[in-house]
């Protein structure tokens, strides 16, 4: 067990609809960062927030958000959602987001859009 | 951009073999490296990680080391158990301090 929790575990939706995905953090953790892992992207990188701010960017749309609220848990937005969204997101956190920092991963959310 | 090259999959292996997962990685600099692993309806777990060139990481009998001539950092265990059955992900961690991982390697164990 990591430390990190996400819940829903699962998520089945239709297409147009939008979810909110939630993240809780290790105790302690002040990073936490989101991906995306799909059948043809593999594990791709979508967010980071430190400490309630956004830190860095990778290839989220726009449809997707993100934030990080005082408590530091995080929650991913996804908004009008397509077929191609399906995937399983996972949440990741560390204690401050340094070079030499071990990221741990919750166990994911898995998203079925239909 | 950054990147991480792995070996296709699956790799199918008799327990006890030994084994050797490939990975290469494309960087600016000298990054944190790691492997992680994903056991099936799992999150991913840290495998082993090393920080700079010639470190070796090791965990759980696995092994790789940090070899900034090859730019490679491949996976090894001597003898490999039914219980390792998993998909292995090799990553990097870029300037900005995320992660970027290879497509993964399935690895099949048969007792």
């Amino acid at each position: 067990d990591s430390g990190v929790t996400q819940t829903p575990k699962h998520l089945i939706t239709a297409t147009g609809q939008r979810v909110t995905l939630r993240c809780s953090p290790r105790s302690g953790d002040l990073s936490v960062y989101w991906y995306q892992q799909s059948l043809d992207q593999g594990l791709q990188f979508l967010i980071q927030y430190y400490n309630g701010e956004e830190r860095a960017k990778g290839n989220i749309l726009e449809r997707f958000s993100a934030q990080q609220f005082p408590d530091l848990h995080s929650e991913l937005n996804l908004s009008s959602l397509e077929l191609g969204d399906t995937a399983l997101y996972f949440c990741a956190s560390s204690a401050g987001g340094g070079a030499l920092e071990t990221q741990y991963f919750g166990p994911g959310t898995r998203l079925l859009v239909l | 951009g950054d990147s991480v090259t792995q070996m296709e999959g699956p790799v199918t292996l008799s327990e006890e073999a030994f084994l050797t997962i490939n990975c290469t990685y494309t960087a600016t600099g000298y990054p944190s490296l790691f492997w992680y692993v994903q056991y099936p309806g799992e999150g991913l777990q840290l495998l082993l990680k090393a920080t700079k060139a010639d470190d070796k990481g090791s965990n759980k009998g696995f092994e790789a080391t940090y070899r900034k001539e090859t730019t490679s950092f491949h996976l090894e265990k001597g003898s490999v158990q039914v219980s390792d059955s998993a998909v292995y992900f090799c990553a990097l961690m870029d300037s900005s301090y995320k992660l970027i991982f290879g497509s993964g390697t399935r690895l099949l164990v048969r007792p």
